[in-house]
């Protein structure tokens, strides 16, 4: 099955610097990615997504980066602002897995100004 | 459009009792899957229905049901209340053949 992993718990960091939140998968059949942001009391809101035919997504203020080869996904928020503090969740979708997105543990992101 | 809407917002349940709860997903939506928010398990796919059919299912006993009807909206129902079972339940709703969910702001289930 598939197995979602989160490298830090709790990234805190200074306002206007940037962050970097980082995630590790275990399935080579995984082929969608996707990054959700959970404020207290909401549920999860999409903040950007990629698949595996691509390395590099842009959005506003974010990048999300896919490195298949080591299974590796991370999300870059430029410029952190106090708004962006939150939990981070990355989520997967493997095409053997059926519409079924297998969500990592959360990264706590916590930004000081 | 509305986004997906989840009733009731809080609920506070005894062990044994049984809970339903509700779901309506984005105008259009079919697709409607449940997830079960813990701090300890994180997020957990509990099922997935599409045109009243459930297509997936996560690991979870037989406790855990739902079902869909033609408009779309969902329920879930959870029997024989544990202790456990206290947690964040999602709703989130998607196109059909589209991966991205679009998550309601849950329904915080407490079982005393």
């Amino acid at each position: 099955g598939e197995s979602v992993g989160l490298h830090l718990p709790t990234l805190s960091v200074q306002e206007g610097d940037n962050s970097i939140i980082n995630c590790a998968y275990s399935n080579s059949a995984s082929d969608y990615f996707i990054w959700y942001k959970q404020e207290s009391g909401k549920g999860p809101q999409f903040i950007i997504d990629i698949r595996s035919n691509m390395d590099k997504r842009q959005g506003q203020r974010v990048t999300v980066l896919l490195n298949k080869t080591v299974k590796h996904l991370s999300l870059q928020i430029a410029a952190t602002q106090p708004g962006d503090s939150a939990v981070y969740f990355c989520a997967v979708d493997s095409w053997d897995a059926g519409n079924m997105l297998t969500f990592g543990g959360g990264t706590r992101l916590m930004v000081k100004p | 459009k509305a986004g997906v809407t989840q009733t009731p917002r809080y609920l506070i349940k005894t062990r044994g009792q049984q809970v339903t709860l509700s779901c309506s997903p984005i105008s259009g939506h079919r697709s409607v899957s449940w997830y079960q928010q813990t701090p300890g398990q994180g997020l957990q796919f509990l099922f997935e229905y599409f045109s009243e059919t459930q297509r997936n299912k996560g690991n979870f006993p037989g406790r855990f049901s739902g079902r869909q009807f033609s408009n779309s909206r969902s329920e879930m129902n959870v029997s024989t209340l544990e202790l456990g079972d206290s947690a964040l339940y999602l709703c989130a709703s998607t196109d059909s053949g589209n991966e991205k969910l679009f998550f309601g702001s849950g329904t915080q289930l407490s079982v005393l």
